[in-house]
């Protein structure tokens, strides 16, 4: 159980084109939906926090504008980068947590997503 | 501020022998504590947790971590290492009031030798 899926797990598009990323949750519903941003061997930098039916919340630095977050239902969450440039090359990830229980869950993570911006 | 450090950005163990992969963290009341294990070009896979009761946590693959309150530490360990051990390790605390985020720490590379 606890499944979550990213669609699709690598890209690569040119310049100033816009990219989708799709995070599902294949075996329960998630209230919440994190997106992170991970350089290489590097931490997890929290970009935004995604709740079903509400704006996402940006962390501070990370533009709203470019990275659109749409979280439409309770499995499904999508990070849309728009006029992607190489410096937005990098491995994104998401993660979701239960609506069960959710004072002691743990967020489940996606499997990620290689983005490679020529 | 809520943080967490793992002070050691890599730990090289010999096959069979112990391992520790440290965790120290800062947070205002009791922490929830988490380690995450990421393999290359995959997302994070869940180890184990800490929310209340027992300072041993047992998790996956044979980890366990010990929560020690008195030195803010909850350091990753696992009796005899393996070669597919090797990778890379996270610790994470739950925010407080902030909707479930997790804080991670900068991670550690466990590498394995046989």
């Amino acid at each position: 159980g606890a499944v979550v899926s990213q669609h699709p797990s690598r890209v690569i598009c040119k310049s100033g084109t816009s990219v989708k990323i799709e995070c599902r949750s294949l075996d329960f519903q998630a209230t919440t939906m994190f997106w992170y941003r991970q350089f290489p061997k590097k931490s997890l930098m929290l970009m935004a926090t995604s709740n079903e039916g509400s704006k996402a919340t940006y962390e501070q630095g990370v533009e709203k504008d470019k990275f659109l977050i749409n979280h439409a239902s309770l499995t499904l969450s999508t990070l849309t980068v728009t006029s992607a440039h190489p410096e937005d090359s990098s491995f994104y990830i998401c993660s979701a947590r239960s609506r069960v229980n959710t004072s002691y869950n743990e967020q489940f993570f996606g499997p990620g997503t290689r983005l490679t911006v020529l | 501020a809520q943080s967490v450090a793992q002070p050691e950005d890599q730990v090289n163990v010999a096959e069979g022998n112990p391992l520790t992969v440290k965790c120290t963290y800062s947070v205002s009341g009791n922490p929830y504590l988490f380690w995450y294990v990421q393999y290359p070009n995959r997302g994070l896979q869940f180890l184990l947790k800490y929310i209340t009761g027992d300072n041993l946590v047992k998790g996956s693959y044979g980890f366990e971590a010990e929560f020690n309150k008195s030195q803010t530490s909850f350091h990753l360990k696992k009796p005899s290492a393996l070669v597919s051990d090797s990778a890379l390790y996270f610790c994470a605390v739950r925010a407080l009031n902030q909707g479930g985020k997790l804080i991670f720490g900068q991670g550690t590379e466990l590498s394995v030798k046989p």
